[in-house]
């Protein structure tokens, strides 16, 4: 059972545009969503990290929305450059004390110089 | 800090072989968790350690297996290895809950190539 479904599989956007992916669950009791960021060849690496009591969240050119209600939540990289190029998961998590990330299926990123 | 380390990076193997992945995680860090990544399947966790103790496991078969020392370092058995083994599998270490971060870190991943 797929619990995390995210969109688009691939993405590709000019230098300076907007990418935007989204993700929806299905399981209300998860409460932790970060989205990791991978490279080729490099395990995933925490990009940004957001909990259901806040609707939005932003570091650097980074936003994470997120809807409660809806059982969505989405990732925008504003001013893409091509070093951001990589694919990119989201993820979620329960609060109780064993860790077990369900990831989404991965969107692989291309910026256009 | 050093970041989770992975041991082989690389491993090739035939069919009906085992094989043992190592890792290091974080130091300060007690929880260490194992991923298979796999082009079809995607990223899908296999278990969780904690002090030494598995406190969580996903939906794999029991020739998948795994245990954590006193330092926190871990290890993941695979028996029996089936062509479908062949994956990228990812260690990831994160503090115990309640100090600051929910993070789960992630190693470079050891590329397991079953022939």
């Amino acid at each position: 059972q797929q619990q995390v479904k995210q969109s688009p599989q691939s993405l590709i956007v000019q230098k300076g545009g907007i990418s935007i992916i989204n993700c929806a669950y299905e399981n209300t009791a998860f409460d932790y969503f970060p989205w990791y960021q991978q490279f080729p060849g490099k395990g995933p690496a925490l990009l940004i990290a957001i909990r259901p009591d806040v609707s939005e969240k932003k570091e650097g050119r980074f936003t994470i929305s997120f809807n409660k209600s809806a059982k969505q939540f989405s990732l925008h990289i504003m001013d893409s450059q091509p070093g951001d190029s990589a694919t990119y998961f989201c993820a979620a998590d329960y609060s109780g004390s064993a860790r077990q990330l369900t990831f989404g299926s991965g969107t692989q990123l291309t910026v256009l110089p | 800090k050093a970041g989770v380390t992975q041991t082989p990076r690389y491993l090739i193997k035939t069919r009906g072989q085992q094989v043992t992945l190592s890792c290091s995680p974080i130091s300060g860090h007690r929880s260490v968790s194992w991923y298979q990544q796999t082009p079809g399947q995607g990223l899908q966790f296999l278990f969780e350690y904690f002090s030494e103790t598995q406190r969580n496991k996903g939906n794999f078969p029991g020739r998948f297996s795994g245990r954590q020392f006193s330092n926190s370092r871990s290890e993941m058995n695979v028996s029996t290895l089936e062509l479908g083994d062949s994956a990228l599998y990812l260690c990831a270490s994160s503090p115990q809950r309640g100090a600051g971060t929910d993070t789960q870190y992630f190693g470079p991943g050891t590329r397991l190539t079953v022939l």
